[in-house]
């Protein structure tokens, strides 16, 4: 069974201080991983995904396979970056995504 | 961008009624939608995926006959909870797949806003 683990429910930094989310996850298969975040009041959306290699908003996430791990990271944390993030694991082709219970980010001033 | 839309945004109902939640592709064609569920300060779990034209595949645990899913087009996709009862209480999420022409691994799941469903 695939399981996504994000141990931190709550994360607070200060404005300009690096920023690491931890994200384990544990599937048998080949993993497709993935970080949404939700902002307040707004609906769930994609900020990367590890295939794509991508960064966005700042943010970067290298799967580690040996760790199974997929933690992102941010060198200098912005107060637009308070939100919630949720790690997933995606199988069936990437679309059936199995979610972290997420972690508050706040950034404080 | 691509936007999911849900309605209703929240709903009460009694013990024992039926509540159908919709939700909807506005500016593309989603072959495929997820419905997921939410319980407070808990993750999203993944119920059902509804496929156009095709039953639904539904997730380990969960009631079939309980959440019943239609797909009759390509943007719109019902989840109707049947004889809801208390513990049916939750808040209910759809997403849409947007393949259009891009390749597999940068298809993008776009979420809709969830449904807030209390039963009394």
């Amino acid at each position: 069974a695939q399981r996504v683990t994000q141990p931190e429910k709550l994360l607070s930094v200060f404005k300009g201080a690096p920023v690491e989310l931890k994200c384990n996850y544990s599937y048998s298969g080949s993993p497709e991983l993935f970080w949404y975040v939700q902002y307040s009041r707004q609906r769930l959306q994609l900020l990367l995904r590890h295939i794509s290699r991508e960064s966005i908003k700042g943010f970067t996430a290298d799967l580690n396979k040996g760790e199974t791990s997929f933690h992102l990271k941010k060198p200098f944390a912005q107060e637009e970056d308070s939100a919630m993030y949720y790690c997933a694991l995606g199988r069936g082709g990437g679309n059936k995504l199995t979610f972290g219970t997420g972690t508050q980010l706040k950034v404080e001033l | 961008g691509a936007v999911v839309s849900q309605h209703p945004s929240r709903v009460i109902c009694k013990s024992g009624t039926s509540v159908k939640i919709e939700c909807r592709s506005l500016d593309f064609q989603a072959t495929t939608m997820f419905w997921y569920r939410q319980f407070p300060k808990k993750s999203l779990m993944l119920m059902a995926t509804s496929n156009e034209g095709s039953k639904a595949t539904y997730e380990q645990g969960v009631e079939k006959d309980k959440f019943l899913i239609n797909h009759a087009s390509l943007t719109l996709s019902t989840l109707t909870v049947t004889s809801a009862h208390p513990e049916d209480s939750s808040f209910y999420i759809c997403s849409a797949r947007d393949g259009g022409q891009a390749p597999l691994y940068q298809e993008t799941q776009y979420f809709g806003p969830g449904t807030r469903l209390l039963v009394l």
